[in-house]
């Protein structure tokens, strides 16, 4: 079975400042997708940026980066130039891409952007 | 595109009522997703449809909850009776699957609270 840890519960910053989030997974899938999702205090779940393990080039979203060391199994997402909107839970998640589409969640890391 | 569509937004009910919660997935997907997020439990998948069929339904935590796809805009999750630990927020999402396409869009979510 396929495990997502976030060890960093919580984080906080100030505006206009990089932040980077952790991520870790466990699989013995060799193909599959990872994906950071943000969750504001409206509760919407909001898809921030995705990964295919097969391309080595590590996605980014204008603001948002992702550092993806497939041998390290690990997943970091960058936020350059915070901003206050981005205050909000961030959860990273693995998909394999074969089978079943079924979503692993992180425990998530709330993240508060400070003025 | 609308997005997922959930309904209601909020309820309150009364232990030992039904509960009946409903979506409407992004037109074209053929994949549709229940989960409940909770403090304690994180999000959870409770079960999913392909093509209006229920796949996994090992999430589902009693025989109180049931979900039906009844065609391919449509899906409710029905609590009966309902209970004060099932209040949470329930958040329908859908995805299609097509190579390299494969993304969860998650609904705005249901928030029920069960007195």
């Amino acid at each position: 079975a396929q495990t997502v840890t976030q060890s960093q519960p919580e984080m906080s910053v100030q505006e206009a400042e990089t932040v980077t989030l952790s991520c870790t997974y466990d699989t013995s899938e060799n193909n599959y997708y990872l994906f950071w999702y943000k969750q504001p205090p409206s509760r919407q779940m909001i898809l921030v940026i995705r990964q295919e393990a097969y391309k080595q080039q590590n996605a980014t979203e204008n603001r948002f980066s992702v550092n993806f060391q497939k041998a390290a199994k690990s997943f970091s997402l960058k936020i350059s130039d915070s901003q206050l909107g981005d205050t909000a839970m961030y959860f990273c998640a693995f998909m394999k891409q074969e089978g079943a589409q079924k979503l692993v969640f992180g425990q998530g890391t709330r993240l508060t952007i400070n003025p | 595109d609308a997005g997922v569509i959930q309904s209601p937004r909020h309820e309150v009910t009364e232990m030992g009522q039904e509960v009946t919660l409903r979506c409407k997935p992004i037109s074209g997907h053929d994949y549709l997703f229940w989960y409940r997020q909770t403090m304690m439990r994180g999000l959870e998948l409770l079960i999913y449809f392909n093509n209006n069929v229920p796949i996994d339904d090992s999430g589902m935590p009693e025989d109180r909850f049931s979900a039906k796809m009844p065609n391919a805009s449509f899906s409710t999750l029905k609590i009966q009776p309902s209970e004060p630990r099932d209040s949470a927020v329930y958040f329908c999402a859908s995805s299609l699957f097509k190579g390299g396409q494969e993304t969860q869009y998650f609904g705005p979510g249901t928030r029920l609270l069960v007195l």
